[in-house]
């Protein structure tokens, strides 16, 4: 079984519609991860959670909400989606252990707003 | 500026062939690099990490990091089709979020 899990993996919705996206883990970290990727943009921050009771905001969160229901599940949030939110969508997770943020993600959600 | 930039390709080399694949950073601040492999329609993975300045070798892929010159590469010897993906490097400091380049699409062409 995958490590990093991510429901749905695609997804096609409307303009103003909100949608959930879904994120379990089971490595046991801490810290996970949401990330977006667009063609020449590469992968940008959107929130990150250092533990249950820990949200930040990254670079791109405008538009976008999460939550950290346990150390396992982290769900982000469009709550009114546009178009320019077509992307996709990666969660990843790390123990941030030793010095280091080693990142293991999951197999994407394709998301397409109309 | 970026914190790090990667030159995003498309880069198309034959079989056999050796690859080389680069990054350059700003922030002097970072310690560690990372290089994912990323397929089509998947997520990234992780290939290789590296500690500070030096070189590090796993099989076919040597990873090469330069803090002088604030850059970083990634070789890799006798290419093989099944290597044509996306290559990312990542780079932090510290126990802080990882940045990460744009990705560099390779195809290795039989």
């Amino acid at each position: 079984d995958a490590d990093v899990t991510q429901t749905p993996r695609n997804r096609i919705t409307k303009t103003g519609k909100r949608i959930m996206l879904e994120c379990s883990q089971t490595k046991g970290h801490d810290r996970m991860y949401w990330y977006r990727q667009d063609p020449g943009l590469g992968l940008r921050l959107i929130y990150y959670s250092f533990d249950v009771k820990d949200i930040n905001k990254g670079e791109i969160s405008d538009g976008y909400s999460v939550s950290r229901q346990a150390q396992a599940k982290f769900s982000l949030s469009l709550e009114s989606a546009i178009p320019n939110q077509t992307a996709l969508y990666f969660c990843a997770t790390s123990d941030g252990g030793q010095g280091t943020d080693t990142q293991y993600f999951g197999p994407g959600t394709r998301l397409t707003v109309l | 500026q970026k914190e790090v930039e990667q030159d995003p390709g498309p880069l198309s080399v034959p079989e056999g062939a050796i690859v080389s694949l680069n990054c350059t950073y700003s922030n002097s601040a970072f310690q560690y690099f990372m290089w994912y492999r990323q397929y089509s329609r998947k997520g990234p993975e992780l290939l290789m990490y590296t500690y500070s300045s030096g070189n590090k070798e796993d099989g076919r892929f040597t990873a090469q990091v330069d803090k002088s010159s604030k850059y970083i590469s990634l070789f890799i010897r006798d290419s093989q089709p099944s290597d044509s993906a996306t290559y990312l490097c990542a780079m932090g400091a510290g126990a802080n979020n990882l940045f990460f380049g744009t990705g560099t699409r390779l195809t290795v062409i039989p």
